[in-house]
């Protein structure tokens, strides 16, 4: 059964930093690439930063580049994101997801969704 | 950035009702399109794939439609789970964008 469980998130004072962990199981973690999707109170859904299955590739939201960073650890089965010079619109219910697999054609984008960690923004 | 405009934003229905929700790309995505199903508190859940594939576990009420820039998602027969707020996600180019939501509401 595939599983993402996030962690990390918490309460952070304006500036801060917090660093978000997404444990997987139940998939060949190293074959795929990964998501980070955030969703502040109330609001929709917004994409935040992509990694590729080696790390090669890295992308990010214009809202975060440059303040956030993914990395994982495909011998941990383990993706994150760093937070740095956190703002009070970061508040958000941060979710990693599955994208897709570079020896699987037939994987689905964002097929698998972890329960969220809630990062809040304030002081 | 590819905008993903999704409609209505919210609709109020029966059950039974037939439900559509549309959404429009600013530029052709061809097929790459999610939708997802969200229930308060809880993960967005993937229903459809590819515009028009279906997620293994769901309902053969739900359905997906369309390529390049329109896309549908109807619920055949709306059921009480289904009261939700519904998302389209467009995997075509970086960044992946979302609509805005579309929330389904009890009439």
């Amino acid at each position: 059964e595939v599983q993402l469980v996030e962690s990390g998130g918490g309460l952070v004072q304006p500036g801060g930093s917090l660093r978000l962990s997404c444990a997987a199981s139940g998939f060949t973690f190293s074959t795929y690439s990964m998501n980070w999707v955030r969703q502040a109170p109330g609001k929709g859904l917004e994409w935040v930063s992509y990694i590729s299955s080696s790390s090669s590739t890295i992308r990010y939201a214009d809202s975060v580049r440059g303040r956030f960073a993914i990395s994982r650890d495909n011998v941990k089965n383990s993706l994150y994101l760093q937070m740095n010079s956190l703002r009070a619109e970061d508040t958000a219910v941060y979710y990693c997801a599955r994208d897709q697999s570079w020896n699987d054609v037939a994987s689905v984008p964002n097929d698998y969704w972890g329960q969220g960690t809630l990062v809040t923004v304030s002081s | 950035d590819i905008q993903m405009t999704q409609s209505p934003s919210s609709l109020s229905a029966s059950i039974g009702d037939r439900v559509t929700i549309t959404c429009r790309a600013s530029q052709s995505i061809y097929t790459h399109l999610n939708w997802y199903q969200q229930k308060p508190g809880k993960a967005p859940k993937l229903l459809i794939f590819a515009a028009s594939s279906l997620q293994n576990g769901v309902p053969s009420r739900f359905s997906g439609s369309g390529s390049g820039t329109t896309f549908t998602l109807t619920i055949s027969s709306l059921q009480p789970e289904d009261f939700a707020t519904y998302y389209c996600l467009q995997y075509s180019s970086v960044p992946q964008t979302f609509g805005q939501g579309t929330k389904v509401e009890t009439k």
